[in-house]
């Protein structure tokens, strides 16, 4: 199973700042994924990445942008911040071909005041 | 566009008793996988349970079953002897065959008493 690890777990910024979140997985897998997460709205896509140079959006891409530097790590950034992007970010990679699966990251917690 | 609804956005159950938690989905798909998610308070994703469609068989983990009813679009979850370590949000998924691109549900908090 894919080892997925997020960076920082935890974030205080102000608006207006950049700000960086940062995925790798351990595992070669080609499918990672960026997922948010609101009380009450449960988690929604942001944006996929199916290999290195393969990035989609997703449901709501509005406000952020991302980057594959590697297969390994895919990056999510928040050119500048806002207080309603306060939230926690997930990232995931795919887990067992044809299973649908997604193997999460620990969740990184940000919090933009 | 795929849709997943779950209706309970708490439940609460006394431990080693029996809870079932709702819920349901709209696709125009045949084919397809649902799951459910645990998120404990360590706020992890862990899956707990998938099902394939095209398995008419209902999924069983341990304490965990489904109740998968393909032409209600329904999927239900029961925990039996419930422990205190169920204590958690459940997210129901979907995604389509050949796509690990999933859609969630809202979440139910489940709370287990002693």
């Amino acid at each position: 199973d894919a080892d997925v690890t997020q960076t920082p777990r935890n974030r205080i910024t102000k608006t207006g700042k950049r700000i960086m979140l940062e995925c790798s997985q351990t595992k070669g897998h080609d499918r990672m994924y960026w997922y948010r997460q609101d009380p009450g709205l449960g988690l929604r896509l942001i944006y996929y990445s199916f290999d290195v140079k393969d990035i989609n959006k997703g449901e709501i891409s509005d406000g952020y942008s991302v980057s594959r530097q590697a297969q390994a790590k895919f990056s999510l950034s928040l050119e500048s911040a806002i207080p309603n992007q306060t939230a926690l970010y997930f990232c995931a990679t795919h887990g067992r071909e044809n299973t649908g699966e997604l193997f999460f990251g620990e969740g990184s917690r940000l919090t933009v005041l | 566009a795929q849709t997943v609804t779950q209706s309970q956005p708490e439940m609460s159950v006394q431990e080693a008793e029996t809870v079932t938690l709702s819920c349901t989905y709209d696709t125009s798909e045949s084919n397809y996988y649902l799951f459910w998610y645990k998120q404990p308070p360590s706020r992890q994703m862990i899956l707990v349970i998938r099902q394939e469609a095209y398995k008419q068989q209902n999924a069983t983990e341990n304490r965990f079953s489904v109740n998968f009813q393909k032409a209600a679009k329904s999927f239900s979850l029961k925990i039996s002897d419930s422990q205190l370590g169920d204590t958690a949000m459940y997210f129901c998924a979907f995604t389509r065959y050949n796509t690990d691109k999933l859609i969630f549900g809202t979440g139910t908090r489940l709370q287990v008493f002693p």
